[in-house]
């Protein structure tokens, strides 16, 4: 079975500190998809990353940047100087190497980003 | 840039009613989904649909849900006899199929649905 847990409930920091979200996840699958989402207060879902099981190699985009390791089946995501428009929840999910296959989301972490 | 599109983007229904949700997937995608988040809560897979048929359908999506695809834009979501526990938002999302490449799910605003 496919799982994704997200430990974080909530975290709260002061604008410009470094936060890292946690995700863990479980699949018997040897190839696979991550992926992490943020839902606005507006709702939405913006789509942020997604990284491949061949691929442990860590991603930087602007403030944003992904640890992937495949040994402790863990997708960590942090953000560096965090601003508040970095307020929303952040999901961490999985989904199967297929074309159509569906995502698993985690419960997701609530980001407080306090000024 | 293309997107999907879902309307209404809140409804409001009495519980025992009928509720069609309905999405405009991007043009030339061909594979469909429905999803939904209970407020404060993760997201869930309801569906996929395919070729005018149901690919994969969770626990969630029992005998009250289906879905259609009834002309080559939309996509909806019918809830049958709603109840109080349907209240959520709902998203749809669509992909392309091109080989065995994955494609990304784009997903839609979402439609808050208010069972009273």
């Amino acid at each position: 079975a496919q799982k994704v847990t997200q430990a974080q409930t909530e975290i709260s920091v002061v604008e410009k500190e470094d936060v890292t979200l946690d995700c863990v996840y479980e699949t018997r699958d040897t190839t696979y998809y991550l992926f992490w989402y943020k839902q606005p207060p507006s709702g939405e879902l913006v789509f942020l990353i997604r990284r491949n099981s061949f691929d442990e190699q860590n991603e930087i985009s602007g403030r944003y940047s992904w640890n992937f390791q495949k040994s402790t089946s863990s997708f960590n995501f942090t953000i560096t100087a965090s601003q508040v428009v970095d307020s929303a929840v952040y999901f961490c999910a999985l989904s199967r190497m297929n074309r159509d296959d569906k995502i698993i989301f985690g419960k997701g972490t609530r980001l407080h980003i306090l000024p | 840039e293309p997107e999907v599109t879902q309307t209404p983007s809140h409804q409001v229904t009495q519980m025992g009613q009928e509720v069609i949700l309905r999405c405009v997937p991007i043009s030339n995608h061909l594979y469909f989904y429905w999803y939904r988040q209970i407020l404060g809560q993760k997201v869930e897979f309801l569906v996929s649909f395919y070729n005018n048929e149901i690919s994969e359908k969770s626990e969630i999506f029992d005998d009250q849900f289906s879905v259609e695809r009834p002309d080559g834009s939309n996509f909806t979501l019918k809830i049958r006899s709603t109840k109080l526990e349907d209240s959520a938002m709902y998203f749809c999302a669509s992909s392309e199929a091109a080989g065995t490449v994955y494609n990304e799910q784009f997903f839609g605003p979402g439609t808050r649905l208010t069972v009273l």
